[in-house]
């Protein structure tokens, strides 16, 4: 148990719809990174939130947003979804940027 | 720029040894080193810095060749909990955190 937690754990959905997976990082961790694994993909960095602040932005589609909340939750909002945008969707967390990054459990996302 | 693994697979007997390599095109500051089992989320193994000395875990150890721009992770004596798939993740600026891009991955299979 890496201390992140995630939820939903599995999410069923149709396309054009809208959802939002929340991600609790490990205490005392500032920082989450946000992270989309597909078969075809593979493990891709989404975006990068520090303390409320975003940092960092990587192969995110702008139908997809994201942030982080004061008590340092995070929740990544999916719009408009296409059955292209199935995947694993993870969260991690870390104390600072040199730090190991600890992955949460996953929500799986099927958009029918 | 996706960093690349080799082999793409690997199918060992227990108590073998097999060496996995992730090789960037560009400067790194650090690499980062994965185990993903299936259906699981991501779990760290170790991180080597750039100038930083090579890590140790249980069994599997890991280098980082700084002029080749290139980590190799040995698993030595393997045994059949080793199986999954190895991913390293790579960080170009220490400025820019943990913007982690991983490779495609590494399967492999310990058989008894």
């Amino acid at each position: 148990d890496s201390g992140v937690t995630q939820t939903p754990k599995h999410l069923i959905t149709a396309t054009g719809q809208r959802v939002t997976l929340r991600c609790s990082p490990r205490s005392g961790d500032l920082s989450v990174y946000w992270y989309q694994q597909s078969l075809d993909q593979g493990l891709q960095f989404l975006i990068h939130y520090y303390n409320g602040e975003e940092r960092a932005k990587g192969n995110i589609l702008e139908r997809f947003s994201a942030q982080q909340f004061p008590d340092l939750h995070s929740e990544l909002n999916l719009s408009s979804l296409e059955l292209g945008d199935s995947a694993l969707y993870f969260c991690a967390s870390t104390r600072d940027s040199t730090d190991t990054q600890y992955f949460g459990p996953g929500t799986r996302l099927t958009v029918l | 720029q996706q960093p690349v693994q080799s082999p793409q697979a690997v199918i060992l007997r227990e108590g073998e040894d097999a060496v996995i390599n992730c090789s960037s095109s560009k400067a790194l500051y650090s690499v980062h080193w994965y185990r993903q089992k299936h259906g699981e989320a991501p779990v760290f193994l170790m991180i080597l810095l750039k100038g930083g000395e090579q890590k140790g875990h249980e069994k599997i150890s890991a280098s980082f060749n700084e002029k080749k721009q290139q980590s190799s992770l040995y698993l030595t004596a393997s045994q059949l909990s080793y199986s999954g798939t190895y991913f390293c993740g790579t960080d170009l600026l220490k400025a820019a955190g943990n913007k982690l891009t991983f490779g495609g991955g590494t399967r492999v299979l310990v058989k008894p």
